[in-house]
């Protein structure tokens, strides 16, 4: 069974600094993994995904995560919080290497923006 | 763009009855939509996944006969809770895919109907 760890559920950042979003998965299969974001009372936004292609994968507003397969993990990144990305972020790993398949979603982690 | 359309997007019953949530694929064909439910201040778990012209697959502990799903046409699945009940009320989520170039899916998410049963 396929599943994901997100580390934090609340994060709290001053606007401007870093953000670090860490997610651990576990997979029986190469995994795809994915980043959604989900502001309050919305509906869930792709920030980006990983495929086996590389490593280092680029998103929407600025963030980034990069697939460790040796620490089985897919932390999010972005060099500098804005007030506009507080929301809820979900790490994802794909229920099974085939098609169009479910996700499996972590408990989620709570980014606070401080301004 | 893959776009998912959810209807209606809020909605207020009263207890005992049945409400039904429409999921829309706009621009392509799903022949599977998969149907979430997300508690307040919690994760996304899977109920079911809604197949066109066949049953639905629901998870375990997610009873089918409470949630009906029906996979009418290539473009449209509906999930109706019926008799409902005040813990029926949560966000009810819908998504639908394409197999994407890598063979990985890539799942668009309707924006979410949020139930509340009086």
């Amino acid at each position: 069974a396929q599943s994901v760890t997100q580390l934090d559920s609340h994060v709290s950042v001053s606007e401007g600094t870093p953000v670090l979003l860490r997610c651990n998965y576990s997979s029986s299969y190469s995994p795809s993994l994915f980043w959604y974001v989900q502001h309050p009372n919305k509906g869930l936004q792709l920030l980006l995904k990983y495929t086996s292609a590389a490593t280092l994968v680029k998103g929407i507003n600025g963030f980034e995560a990069e697939f460790k397969k040796s620490e089985t993990s897919f932390h999010l990144t972005k060099p500098s919080a804005h007030m506009s990305d507080a929301a809820e972020y979900f790490c994802v790993v794909s229920a099974r290497n085939s098609g169009n398949t479910p996700l499996v979603f972590g408990k989620g982690t709570r980014l606070s923006v401080i301004a | 763009g893959a776009v998912v359309s959810q209807h209606p997007s809020r909605v207020i019953c009263k207890s005992g009855t049945s409400v039904k949530i429409e999921c829309r694929s706009l621009d392509f064909q799903a022949t599977t939509m998969f149907w979430y439910r997300q508690f307040p201040k919690k994760s996304l778990m899977l109920m079911a996944t809604s197949n066109e012209g066949s049953k639905a697959t629901y998870e375990q502990g997610v009873e089918k006969d409470k949630f009906l799903i029906n996979h009418a046409s290539l473009t449209l699945s509906t999930l109706t809770v019926t008799s409902a009940h005040p813990e029926d009320s949560s966000f009810y989520i819908c998504s639908a895919g394409l197999a994407g170039r890598s063979g990985a899916n890539v799942l668009t998410f309707g924006a979410g109907s949020r139930l509340t049963v009086l």
